[in-house]
C-alpha cells in the first residue's frame, strides 16, 4: 500500500510566479491535510479537505493561496505571485476519518524555494 | 486548542531507554494524546496516542499520568535512527487539525 505520495519533492519559482504542489492520499483516504514549515520552525496547519470540500482552511493565507480535492486526481495547493516568504517546505497528510483516534500519515514534502 | 509543554531538547545513548516528557495541564476528558516525530528532512510520522491507560506498540511505549495532566512517551532501546523531533499533541475526538508545537529535539549518542 503505497504511503502518500507528494510531487515535485523540490520545487524552484520566481518571485511571482505560481507555485503547484499536489498531493495523492494513501488509498481508502478521503481526508487531506496541508501543512507548512517555514525554517526552523514547527509545522503549521493550513487547510483540511474532504473529496471536492473545503472543510477548514482557518490556517490558509487569505490571499494568494488555494487549495482543492477534486473528485478525481491528488489535493492541488496552488500558490500565486509566489513571494520570497512562500519558501518553505509544504507537508500533505492523510487520513481515513475524522475520529479522535484516527492517524495522519504525512509525505515526504515538497520543499518551495523562491528566487 | 488544549497546550502542551515538552523540554526543548534531550540527549540519550544508543540502545539505552529514553522517557519524553510532556505536560498538558489544561487537558479535557475528551482529548487524546497523540506523539509524532520528525526525522531530519522527512514529514512528521506518527508513534502512539493514547486517552487514559497506558499503550505500547513496537515503535514505544506512553504512560499516561492517573490525572491525564502529563504523560510519557517512552522508547525502550534508542537507536540512531530515533533522532528526531518529538511532538506531543492533544486532539479532540473529531478534530480534524494536528497543532504542533516546538516538540523535544532528541539526540542519540553512539
Amino acid at each position: 500500500n503505497a504511503g502518500v505520495m507528494q510531487n515535485p519533492r523540490h520545487l524552484v519559482r520566481r518571485r511571482g510566479q505560481e507555485a503547484r504542489l499536489r498531493c495523492s492520499p494513501m488509498k481508502g483516504h478521503s481526508h487531506v491535510y496541508w501543512y507548512r514549515q517555514l525554517p526552523e520552525e514547527g509545522l503549521k496547519f493550513m487547510v483540511y479537505l474532504q473529496k471536492e470540500n473545503i472543510i477548514d482552511e482557518s490556517g490558509m493565507p487569505k490571499e494568494r493561496f488555494s487549495a482543492e480535492f477534486p473528485k478525481e486526481g491528488p489535493s492541488i495547493l496552488r500558490i500565486q505571485q509566489v513571494v520570497r516568504g512562500d519558501s518553505a517546505a509544504y507537508f500533505c497528510a492523510s487520513s481515513p476519518s475524522i475520529q479522535g483516534t484516527d492517524t495522519q500519515y504525512f509525505g515526504p514534502g515538497t520543499r518551495l524555494t523562491v528566487l | 486548542d488544549a497546550k502542551t509543554t515538552q523540554p526543548n531538547s534531550m540527549e540519550s545513548n544508543e540502545e539505552e531507554p529514553v522517557h519524553l516528557p510532556c505536560n498538558h495541564s489544561t487537558i479535557s476528558g475528551t482529548d487524546y494524546i497523540h506523539w509524532y516525530r520528525q526525522l531530519p528532512s522527512q514529514g512528521p510520522e506518527y508513534v502512539i496516542h493514547g486517552l487514559t491507560s497506558n499503550v505500547n506498540n513496537r515503535m514505544a511505549s506512553l504512560a499516561i499520568a492517573e490525572d491525564r495532566k502529563s504523560s510519557t512517551l517512552i522508547l525502550h532501546r534508542a537507536t540512531l535512527r530515533d533522532a528526531a523531533v518529538y511532538y506531543c499533541i492533544l486532539l479532540i475526538q473529531g478534530a480534524q487539525k494536528l497543532v504542533f508545537g516546538q516538540g523535544t529535539r532528541l539526540t542519540i549518542n553512539p
